[in-house]
Formats: C-alpha cells, structure tokens, sequence
C-alpha cells in the first residue's frame, strides 16, 4: 500500500459550487497533517493544518479520521482562484514530511 | 522580510555532472529541508538539516549529499547526473524543525539533465 493515496483528477467544478477531496495514509504513527496549495511551475504554500477536531479557515474546512487513516478538504463556494493542485501531507516525526501526489482542480466559470 | 531563496533558479546540466543547488533559509529559522519534485507527482523527501547536523534523509542514492551552514543557509550536491534526475528541487524553512511545525518553500531550482 502506498504511503499516501490522493485522487489526482483533474476535478472540474462551476463557479459556487462545493468540492471535496480525500488523501489516505498507511501510516498510523502519522501525527501531523497539512493541505499545501500548488499552483501552476510554483512552490507548495501550506493551505492549513489537519487538527483531530477538525478545522475551519473561512470557505476552507479540513477533516482528520483517524479510525479511517484518511484527512479531507472541503472548498465551499469554488472560486476561479481556487484552480490549483492541493497536495496533501502527514509528518510522523521531525520533518520528514511525506506528500500526495496532489488532486488537480479547475474551477471553471 | 525575504523568505525562503533558492538558486540558480534553473540549471540544465548533462548526465554525469554534479550540480550544486542553494538555499537560504528565513531569517530566523534553523532548519532546512530539501524535496525532489518530479513532475506529476508530489514534493519525495532528500534530507532535514538542524544546526548544521543532518536530522533525515529519505530514499536517495549516495550520489545525493547535503550540508548546512553556521549560518543557516544550505547546499544541495547531486553527482553524476543522470536522466531521471531532472526535476524541481525545492529547499523548505522552519524554525526548528519540530513536529507539526509548517515547511516554508522556496520557488525552487528546476533542474534539467540533457
């Protein structure tokens, strides 16, 4: 099984609507987890951390399920600029932080 | 404030040469990691690097070596070149290095081997 399993799509969703993406993991020791956003030839910028209890920032939420060893992010009311690969990823101790392949989204208008 | 800086910011090489890529980490941070990011695929671990010691490294030949700075900065050596190692080479920034601590990248060095 591999470590991280991401759908790479290409998920193509119309302006508003809501999109939602999985990332599994086979490590169970994983203890901390992140969305990065990656735009087009450009470097991974974290989107938000992965909290047990789950978090929101603003149309964002993101989802741990430990039980399940997966996290999931929510993008409600899709934005052109939302249109970027989100990577997911997981740290299981210092920094050697593993990543998804990445899910492509396009928002189209 | 400058924040993660990595050069050259692309470099075309031939198989067999070693290349040597930089990165200056953010002011303030002490640790420094390095990703290989083939295209299609996600940023795969090299190493971490925390005051000047080597903290992880991840499944790359030896042909891949690394070091770290009195003052933070780091380099990247890859020798003997090949094909497949052509990819974007990203160096990452944090303070410490902790767990859960939030990787700050840089635009990274695209490395292409002709």
């Amino acid at each position: 099984r591999k470590e991280v399993e991401q759908d790479p799509g290409p998920f193509n969703v119309p302006e508003g609507a809501t999109v939602a993406f999985n990332c599994t993991y086979s490590n169970s020791a994983s203890q901390s987890f992140f969305w990065y956003r990656q735009d087009c030839r450009k470097e991974p910028k974290l989107l938000m951390s992965v909290y047990s209890s789950g978090n929101e920032d603003g149309r964002f939420t993101a989802q741990l399920n430990r039980a399940s060893q997966y996290i999931s992010l929510l993008i409600r009311d899709s934005k052109l600029s939302d249109s970027a690969t989100y990577l997911c990823a997981f740290s299981g101790g210092y920094q050697k932080v593993t990543f998804g392949t990445g899910t492509k989204l396009q928002v189209i208008p | 404030d400058a924040g993660v800086t990595q050069s050259p910011t692309h470099l075309i090489k031939t198989r067999g040469q070693h290349v040597t890529l930089r990165c200056s980490p953010i002011s303030g941070h002490k640790s420094v990691s390095w990703y290989q990011q083939v295209l299609g695929q996600g940023p795969q671990f090299i190493f971490q690097y925390y005051e000047k010691e080597e903290r992880g490294r991840g499944n790359f030949p030896d042909r891949f070596s690394a070091r770290q700075f009195p003052n933070y900065s780091s380099e990247l050596n890859v020798n003997a070149l090949l094909l497949g190692d052509s990819a974007l080479y990203l160096c990452a920034s944090s303070l410490d290095g902790g767990l859960g601590e939030k990787l700050f990248f840089g635009s990274g060095t695209q490395l292409s081997v002709l």
